[in-house]
């Protein structure tokens, strides 16, 4: 079963508006997330590493103030697009290390109209 | 930074043949990991690989991990129109855990 899981799958936001997507670890506590961004027919692209208990650390190029990450618990990790615009439209999917390997959660559908 | 070099980019097969795609990279990787993403889905792993020579399957699926550290390939036997899909490659290094992905190996399997 999933052992990540992110929320919502989709979310339609008018321009201007903040989104905020959710990952969980489902059953084991995670000090680091990832969160990447993946154009259609692309490879993952990575934004941010999520650190529990600090600051984010971001990928060049990824703006920190449109992105802001928050990673309040060992299993929460959120993702809040701010100042939304088309161009923020894409899938945005979180992944968590444990053993056995780097899991993804069910990716995220942003559409900004 | 690190790259990984995936290939075929594609491949349109018929069902029941054996598919076989590959990762190279510059740079070694401690962990290397196969993933499968169906549209609109996050990846889900399919094989890990830890050891430098491990050879390790997955039902149909089989994977290796490089000597070099360098290189890993994925096998496929007896596709079935359900294999439809990308497959990403991916290694890791350290604990740090951030994974450098291969573009992707778009497979599309005719019944």
């Amino acid at each position: 079963g999933a052992v990540v899981s992110q929320h919502p799958s989709r979310v339609i936001c008018k321009s201007g508006t903040s989104v905020k997507i959710e990952c969980r670890s489902l059953d084991f506590q995670a000090t680091t997330m990832f969160w990447y961004r993946q154009f259609p027919k692309q490879s993952l692209m990575l934004m941010a590493t999520s650190n529990e208990g600090s600051k984010a650390t971001y990928e060049q190029g990824v703006e920190k103030d449109k992105f802001l990450i928050n990673h309040a618990s060992l299993t929460l990790s959120t993702l809040t697009v701010t100042s939304a615009h088309p161009e923020d439209s894409s899938f945005y999917i979180c992944s968590a290390r444990r053993q056995g390997g780097a899991f993804f959660g069910q990716g995220t559908r942003l559409t900004v109209v | 930074g690190q790259q990984l070099n995936q290939s075929p980019q594609s491949m349109f097969i018929q069902e029941g043949e054996d598919v076989s795609m590959n990762c190279t990279s510059s740079s070694i990787f401690n962990t290397w990991l196969w993933y499968k993403q169906d549209p609109g889905e996050g990846p889900v792993l399919l094989i890990a690989l830890y050891k430098a020579g491990e050879l390790t399957s997955n039902g149909r699926l089989t994977a290796q991990f490089g000597i070099t550290r360098k290189d890993s390939f994925l096998n496929i036997s007896a596709s079935i129109p359900s294999d439809v899909g990308i497959y990403f490659c991916a290694g890791l290094t350290g604990n740090a855990g951030k994974s450098t992905f291969g573009d992707g190996t778009t497979l599309t399997v005719k019944p």
